[in-house]
């Protein structure tokens, strides 16, 4: 596949530790970005790059990649981190982008 | 502060036109690439076009190549979405996004969004 796979659904218990993951054969060559999105809202640019966070973003956000694998871990999940989450990256050629299909983070 | 002001959604025919419009503010649309994204009703995101910074280069999904153009009048510091030969599998929220300078593919500005149903 030429596309980003993610879980459709995870689930985490209040205060828990939760990682959502993306796998491309892109993430080899690009990092993935990391976006959340609440329910009729636009999506917000959570996590970038090697494993950064624009301002206002909370520290229990962080970003990791092995090989073809990106991954977002939330250290110490709240009530308000229940959003779907979307990776993204380069396509392998570079000039387009690709979406994951999304993960549905529920918190317990 | 930077913000994105998406509109021009509506209901159209198949096989209609629509232009969709984003007006931005706190950064000069000259400086960065902008992209369109759409989200269909209960669907995930899904990457429609790319304009580069300087003007010179788009590129476009498979799903929307030929029927949809992406362009820009820097004097309005406005981005458009030129739609034509609309189908039912178009409607969607639609999103212009900005991408963070020199990174194609990291979108760190969004609009709200602006509904576009083809319907007949």
């Amino acid at each position: 596949s030429s596309g980003l796979t993610q879980d459709p659904a995870v689930s985490v218990a209040l205060g828990q530790t939760v990682r959502i993951t993306c796998q491309g054969a892109s993430l080899r060559n690009y990092f993935a970005t990391w976006y959340q999105q609440k329910s009729g809202r636009a999506p917000i640019l959570v996590v970038y790059g090697k494993n950064n966070r624009p301002s206002g973003i909370p520290d229990r956000f962080s970003g990791a990649t092995t090989g073809d694998t990106a991954s977002l871990t939330i250290t110490g999940a709240q009530a308000e981190d229940e959003a779907h989450y979307y990776c993204n990256s380069r396509d392998t050629s570079g000039n387009h982008v690709l979406f994951g299909g999304g993960t549905l983070l529920t918190v317990l | 502060q930077v913000q994105l002001v998406d509109s021009g959604g509506g209901v159209v025919q198949p096989g209609g036109s629509l232009r969709l419009s984003c007006v931005m503010s706190g950064f000069t649309l000259r400086s960065f690439g902008m992209h369109w994204v759409r989200q269909a009703p209960g669907k995930g995101l899904e990457w429609l076009a790319f304009l580069q910074h300087d003007g010179t280069n788009q590129y476009y999904a498979d799903s929307v190549k030929g029927r949809f153009t992406i362009s820009r009048d820097t004097s309005k510091n406005t981005l458009y979405l030129q739609m034509n030969s609309l189908r039912l599998e178009d409607t969607a929220v639609y999103f212009c996004a900005k991408e963070k300078v020199g990174s194609v593919s990291i979108l760190d500005h969004w609009g709200q969004g602006t509904l576009v149903s083809v319907a007949s």
